[in-house]
């Protein structure tokens, strides 16, 4: 059972544009969400987190926005530049127990100049 | 800090043969995590490690995969005997103790069975 869902599988955006991702989950008891960047071989990189006491976290170009009362989440990539083509992956965890890291399936974005 | 090593980079085996991956996390990461990623799956969670001891393997596909973390500072994943859906990528991760630090994964292995 899949406990992260991400949409949409693949995005393609202009140069400039927003591209907006998007995941859910239901257990209420994860409290930390990360979101990792992969770019084609190499292992994924932590790229900005939140907790659930904040509706929004901002570094640079990406935001993230959270909805704790409809268990979501979004990545919004301020004035997307190519070099931000990479797959894109949500992840939920519960802190206070254990430490893994529920992934969602991930999101290829494709930046066209 | 070097961040997380894995090696091999690449690997390619024949049916039957044993692999054995090998991770060193970075120093003072007290967990350790084994991924595989394939694009049917995504990422999938095989087995974490807390102070070098086991603690959820319940994503070990089957008997054919074993871990070990005989220190602190390095781990194995072994496949015996490998089989061609044993090919992927597997990502070893570390972590520090305390919410709200991501993992740090490492480059990663590819492995091919044919």
């Amino acid at each position: 059972q899949q406990q992260v869902k991400q949409s949409p599988q693949s995005l393609i955006v202009q140069k400039g544009g927003i591209p907006i991702i998007n995941c859910a989950y239901e257990n209420t008891a994860f409290d930390y969400f990360p979101w990792y960047q992969q770019f084609p071989g190499k292992g994924p990189a932590l790229l900005i987190a939140i907790r659930p006491d904040v509706s929004e976290k901002k570094e640079g170009r990406f935001t993230i926005s959270f909805n704790k009362s409809a268990k979501q989440f979004s990545l919004h990539i301020m004035d997307s530049q190519p070099g931000d083509s990479a797959t894109y992956f949500c992840a939920a965890s519960m802190s206070n127990t254990g430490n893994q890291f529920y992934f969602g399936t991930g999101t290829s974005l494709t930046v066209i100049p | 800090d070097a961040g997380v090593i894995q090696s091999p980079r690449h690997e390619v085996t024949e049916m039957g043969q044993e692999v054995t991956l090998r991770c060193k996390p970075i120093s003072g990461h007290d967990y350790l995590f084994w991924y595989r990623q394939t694009m049917m799956r995504g990422l999938e969670l095989l087995i974490y490690f807390n102070n070098n001891v086991p603690i959820d393997d319940s994503g070990m596909p089957e008997d054919r995969f074993s871990a070990k973390m005989p220190n602190a500072s390095f781990s194995t994943l072994k496949i015996q005997p490998s089989e061609p859906r044993d090919s992927a990528v597997y990502f070893c991760a570390s972590r520090r103790t305390g919410g709200g630090y991501g993992y740090t994964f490492g480059s990663g292995t590819r492995l091919t069975v044919v």
